[in-house]
């Protein structure tokens, strides 16, 4: 079975530009989260979705966005890039949303400079 | 609110080397607990998952019990190699109504030489 994939794996971007970073979870699951990892603040939480509805959302600005589509895939999108904004965002997949029964599976991560 | 804490890094140890990572933490509820390995330029990787209380996880030689009482999860493995060089990150499930989410500590570097 294919793992989670994200795409790109590397993007550099300039300030006050956006940036759409895009998630395809292992088949068969339906609940994607988004997590954005700095050296600073370690990994952070940024939203859940489950059946094409955020489920969660973490302590992050309105810039940051995110939609699932029917297919399970996941797409987060940035706007007004801030420096602050560069770092690893990293995909998981799980079958449900209920950590107590499924489990999250990691992709690769994509890694965004902001200069 | 809910947060994990991680014994600060890096840890040096050689091969064959006994590792203890300690990860305590604080939560309302029931939370999972899990353990994630990253090698360099990687994503995360689950190494191994608690569910309740007592439970033992285990996977690759890493073993790690859910301890209530002292609110801990310490990673151990009793013969380190140079492919066990990674970080290791700690966490818990944060459930609630709306859905859940991962609470990480900061991660800590593991480093083994031949």
């Amino acid at each position: 079975k294919a793992g989670v994939t994200q795409t790109p794996r590397y993007l550099i971007k300039t300030r006050g530009q956006q940036v759409t970073l895009s998630c395809s979870p292992i088949s068969g699951h339906r609940s994607v989260s988004w997590y954005q990892q700095t050296p600073g603040q370690g990994l952070q939480f940024l939203f859940e979705y489950f059946s094409e509805t955020q489920r969660n959302k973490g302590n992050f600005p309105g810039r940051f966005s995110g939609r699932q589509f029917s297919n399970s895939r996941s797409e987060m999108n940035v706007s007004t890039l801030e420096l602050g904004d560069s770092a690893l965002y990293l995909c998981a997949s799980s079958l449900d949303s209920g950590l107590a029964t499924g489990t999250q599976y990691f992709g690769p991560g994509t890694r965004l400079l902001v200069l | 609110g809910n947060s994990v804490t991680q014994m600060e890094g890096p840890v040096t140890l050689s091969e064959e080397a006994f590792l203890t990572i300690n990860c305590t933490y604080t939560a309302t509820g029931y939370p999972s607990l899990f353990w994630y390995v990253q090698y360099p330029g990687e994503g995360l990787q689950l190494l191994l998952k608690a569910t309740k209380a007592d439970d033992k996880g285990s996977n690759k030689g890493f073993e790690a019990t859910y301890r209530k009482e002292t609110t801990s999860f310490h990673l151990e493995k009793g013969s380190v190699q140079v492919s066990d060089s990674a970080v290791y990150f700690c966490a818990l499930s944060d459930q609630n109504q709306a859905g859940t989410a991962l609470i990480f500590g900061k991660g800590t570097t593991l480093s083994v030489s031949s």
